[in-house]
């Protein structure tokens, strides 16, 4: 099992750019999350997922847009990359909310 | 507010020694208590995980105890070595609406040096 993967590892784009940070899962977990990790925080929710289908808004998701069309995949998308976007991205996942998450390598991105 | 607290935030300590860090958390209704490792330049991973009645749980060196009384955690670390050296996230889950919501603390910083 190849368990969560990220792509890409790192990215830098420009204001206003817009890109897509890749997640897969081949444990056929239902549950996916996006977290973004910034420094002196915790680690904060952006979107999650239950099924496939089924997404919906975590803490902050302002300026992010996930789809959940197969159990596996689970992109988030920038829409216009702002600096304040600038941090690091894990993707996890899980049986179900409740149970231990499995976290992706990470993406950083910086948005100069 | 939901809230979880660590402290402390950094700590440096000689390979062989013992360490405990400290996790206090508001988030209510509880649910479950997780202790995270992560590496630096990598994605957490689960330590151990502790419901409303356990009060203690090991793994392998790593010990977490749990009062939810007081709403304090801790993670004892044994005979540290230096792949210990990592950030130590605490977890807390609570049940909301149906489903589970988790709020993370900001991580201890630990370095264990030769």
């Amino acid at each position: 099992n190849a368990g969560v993967t990220q792509t890409p590892k790192f990215q830098v784009l420009k204001t206003g750019q817009s890109m897509t940070l890749q997640c897969a899962q081949d444990m056929n977990h239902e549950y996916m999350s996006w977290y973004r990790q910034d420094p002196g925080m915790g680690l904060r929710l952006i979107h999650y997922s239950v099924g496939a289908g089924i997404t919906d808004q975590g803490e902050v998701p302002n300026g992010y847009n996930v789809s959940r069309s197969t159990t596996e995949d689970f992109p988030l998308r920038l829409l216009s990359a702002a600096p304040s976007q600038t941090s690091v991205y894990f993707c996890a996942s899980s049986y179900a909310a409740s149970d231990t998450q499995y976290f992706g390598p990470g993406t950083r991105l910086t948005v100069l | 507010k939901n809230q979880v607290e660590q402290s402390p935030q950094s700590l440096i300590i000689l390979e062989g020694k013992n360490c405990t860090l400290q996790c206090n958390y508001t988030v209510s209704p509880f649910s479950n208590l997780r202790w995270y490792k992560q590496d630096t330049g990598r994605g957490p991973v689960s330590l151990t995980i502790m419901t409303f009645s356990e009060n203690t749980k090991s793994n392998g060196r790593y010990t977490a105890t749990l009062d939810a009384d007081t709403k304090q955690s801790s993670l004892h670390i044994t005979a540290s070595q230096l792949s210990d050296s990592a950030s130590y996230i605490c977890v807390v889950s609570r049940h909301s609406g149906g489903y589970q919501k988790v709020t993370f603390g900001i991580g201890t910083k630990l370095q264990v040096i030769p």
